[in-house]
């Protein structure tokens, strides 16, 4: 079945550490998001990316990297700089928005929870 | 995008329709209205959108009305899996032209036996 991958479910992270949290998803979609959750709110978007080799900030990149090499992948890179890490970050793919394609619904994976130790 | 309001919580028996309503009154004409839902620790699931027809697919059908100022959300015959946070959402192509969701508060949505 198609769908998306995260990976994984829960993760630690150290002072001073980076991490990355994996996303993979084989729905053949061109456009994949980050988002990250806290407790009781809604989701805030932290990276976009509408093609391969092509990524955009969202309203809350600082201390994230990410990259997107291939197009099923999308990994995110929680580093040191975020000083807040603590979070459920979610994965979403969809047809990219676009003239005639901007009702397309994204697709979420299962998330991946972050703590820091 | 235009701002939606939905009920903080709903309760329904297991079995019956659950309805859930949602107010999009600065809706614009070229915006979509979107359900999601989203169970505790995992990621949301998309429900069902629609324009301003009425639309239904396996999961649920989504009633809009005629000035598209609202719309409810039609689970025909809830069951405990069910429960979960509905969030209604509506989208343009004006402003986050990348395709970002805004998720509000939602509506918790508990299915008693």
């Amino acid at each position: 079945d198609g769908g998306i991958t995260q990976s994984p479910k829960y993760l630690f992270r150290k002072e001073g550490q980076n991490v990355t949290l994996s996303c993979e998803q084989n729905l053949n979609h061109d456009a994949m998001y980050w988002y990250r959750q806290d407790p009781g709110q809604g989701l805030r978007l932290i990276y976009y990316s509408q093609i391969v080799n092509d990524f955009q900030k969202g309203d809350i990149a600082e201390g994230y990297s990410v990259s997107r090499e291939k197009k099923e992948s999308f990994p995110l890179t929680v580093t040191s700089a975020q000083k807040n890490p603590t979070a459920f970050y979610l994965c979403a793919s969809s047809i990219p928005p676009g003239a005639r394609s901007r009702n397309q619904p994204q697709h979420f994976g299962d998330g991946t929870r972050l703590s820091i130790l | 995008d235009a701002k939606t309001t939905q009920p903080t919580s709903m309760d329904c028996a297991e079995g019956r329709a659950a309805n859930l309503p949602c107010n999009h009154s600065t809706i614009s004409g070229n915006e979509y209205v979107y359900w999601y839902r989203q169970i505790h620790s995992q990621g949301p699931q998309y429900i069902i959108h629609g324009l301003k027809n009425n639309e239904t697919n396996e999961m649920a059908s989504l009633i809009i009305t005629e000035d598209r100022k609202s719309s409810t959300l039609i689970l025909p015959h809830a069951t405990l899996r069910d429960t979960a946070v509905y969030y209604c959402i509506v989208r343009g192509p004006g402003g986050t032209s990348y395709g970002k969701l805004t998720f509000g508060q939602g509506t918790i949505l508990t299915v008693h036996p």
